[in-house]
């Protein structure tokens, strides 16, 4: 089992839909990344947050809006999503940004009809 | 952007037999490598690391290689077992980049 926990396993939405990705982790971590992955592909980094705050966003389209509640959860809002959105979302953690090892939760797979 | 990797391969090997999956980096600044390992329908699972100031580190049945000279990382199997068939991949980091290779498909056949 991981120790990072991602809900919803599964999301299908519209284009016109509002929903969020949640991620949680209780390893006393003070990183976390957002990362999407398309079928056949490697992950690729959307953001970064390094002790709750957003250190990393590597251009990526308002319609994602990242929020950090606190050390242990990392939301990913949803707005007005394209077609093209529809891919694996992977929400990872580690002790310290960039040199240390992430750990990977099993991600939300997301559709856009 | 950068490029690490190659475009996805395919290893088949017989159980049993050592597997040696190769990646190819194209940052000489960067400093720190990892190899990950996903099963289908999973994240990407942490297998072993290495910093810049090493050659060579060993894992339980793992060993990564690093040729800093040629920008060449290799993770080696041993005693390839059908719980390794996967995807690998190789990341690379320097100051506030990661990046992820394309990836590596192992065939373990029985």
């Amino acid at each position: 089992d991981t120790e990072v926990t991602q809900t919803p396993k599964h999301l299908v939405m519209g284009m016109t839909n509002k929903k969020s990705l949640k991620c949680e982790q209780h390893m006393g971590h003070r990183a976390m990344y957002w990362y999407k992955q398309k079928a056949k592909k490697p992950p690729e980094l959307m953001f970064v947050y390094s002790y709750e705050k957003l250190s990393i966003n590597e251009s990526v389209p308002s319609r994602f809006s990242p929020e950090c509640p606190n050390s242990s959860l990392l939301n990913l809002h949803l707005h007005a999503l394209q077609p093209e959105d529809s891919a694996l979302y992977l929400c990872a953690s580690s002790q310290a940004q960039m040199d240390q090892p992430q750990h990977f939760g099993d991600g939300t797979r997301l559709s856009i009809l | 952007g950068e490029s690490v990797g190659l475009h996805l391969p395919t290893l088949s090997v017989q159980e049993g037999d050592n597997s040696i999956i190769n990646c190819a980096y194209s940052n000489s600044a960067s400093d720190y490598f990892i190899w990950y390992k996903q099963e289908s329908g999973k994240g990407p699972q942490f297998i072993i690391d290495i910093r810049s100031n090493m050659d060579k580190r060993q894992g339980q049945r793992v060993t990564v290689l690093l040729n800093k000279t040629v920008k060449h990382l290799s993770l080696q199997i041993a005693a390839t077992q059908p719980g390794d068939s996967a995807v690998y991949f190789c990341a690379e980091t320097t100051f506030n980049k990661f990046y992820f290779g394309s990836g590596t498909k192992l065939n373990v056949k029985p």
